[in-house]
């Protein structure tokens, strides 16, 4: 069974870092391209980031290059979004998962939401 | 950047009927688009890539259609699983966007 689970949520103020981990099973990451997806309360998704197999192409929205980086553990079969210079505009929840190429989204974590508030 | 739009934002179909979503992109993204199911308090689920093709598992009343700019997500006979809230992305350019959602509730 395909299980993709975000922890590393909360609430931090803003300017912090927060990072986030996704912790997957029923498959190996390495040989798919994994992304970060985060939907704001009451919005449509956005898609964040993204991480070929290989490692060689990695996106990001606008909105967030610069200050967020995706990464992968192969050992750990996890996947991990470090975020800095967090502001309002980053509250979401943040979803996990696992696409078809770099096309669309096949598997999703259950979220991980980041509240980011003084 | 391409902008999708869902229409409408909110429809209203009593079970055992069928539902009609529209999405629009603001330039061609070809066949390069998928919908997606939301339920309250969940992640979306995939229900349709490639504008028409339907995952394994996903029921058949779920069907797509379309191309370039003007797409259709139809669901025959509601069932109250079904309820939900659809969004549609493409994926021919990057940035991958979404649409807003289309709320699906009971009459």
């Amino acid at each position: 069974e395909v299980q993709l689970v975000e922890s590393g949520g909360g609430l931090i103020q803003p300017g912090g870092s927060l990072r986030l981990s996704c912790e997957v099973s029923g498959f190996t990451i390495s040989e798919y391209s994994m992304n970060w997806v985060r939907q704001a309360p009451g919005k449509g998704p956005e898609w964040v980031s993204g991480l070929s197999s290989a490692r060689n192409t990695i996106y990001y929205a606008d909105s967030v290059r610069g200050r967020f980086t995706i990464s992968r553990d192969d050992a750990k079969n996890s996947l991990y979004l470090q975020m800095n210079s967090l502001g309002d505009r980053d509250t979401a929840v943040y979803y996990c998962a696992r696409s078809s190429g770099f096309r669309f989204l096949v598997d999703w974590g259950q979220g991980a939401l980041v509240t980011v508030s003084s | 950047e391409i902008l999708m739009t869902q229409s409408p934002a909110t429809l209203s179909v009593s079970p055992g009927e069928s539902a009609t979503l529209s999405c629009r992109a603001s330039q061609t993204v070809k066949y390069n688009l998928a919908w997606y199911q939301q339920r309250p308090g969940q992640a979306p689920r995939l229900l349709i890539y490639g504008s028409s093709t339907r995952p394994t598992g996903i029921p058949a009343r779920f069907s797509g259609s379309g191309s370039t700019t003007e797409f259709t997500l139809t669901i025959s006979s509601l069932q109250s699983e079904d309820f939900a809230i659809y969004f549609c992305q493409q994926y021919y350019s990057w940035p991958y966007t979404f649409g807003q959602g289309t709320q699906l509730e009971i009459k």
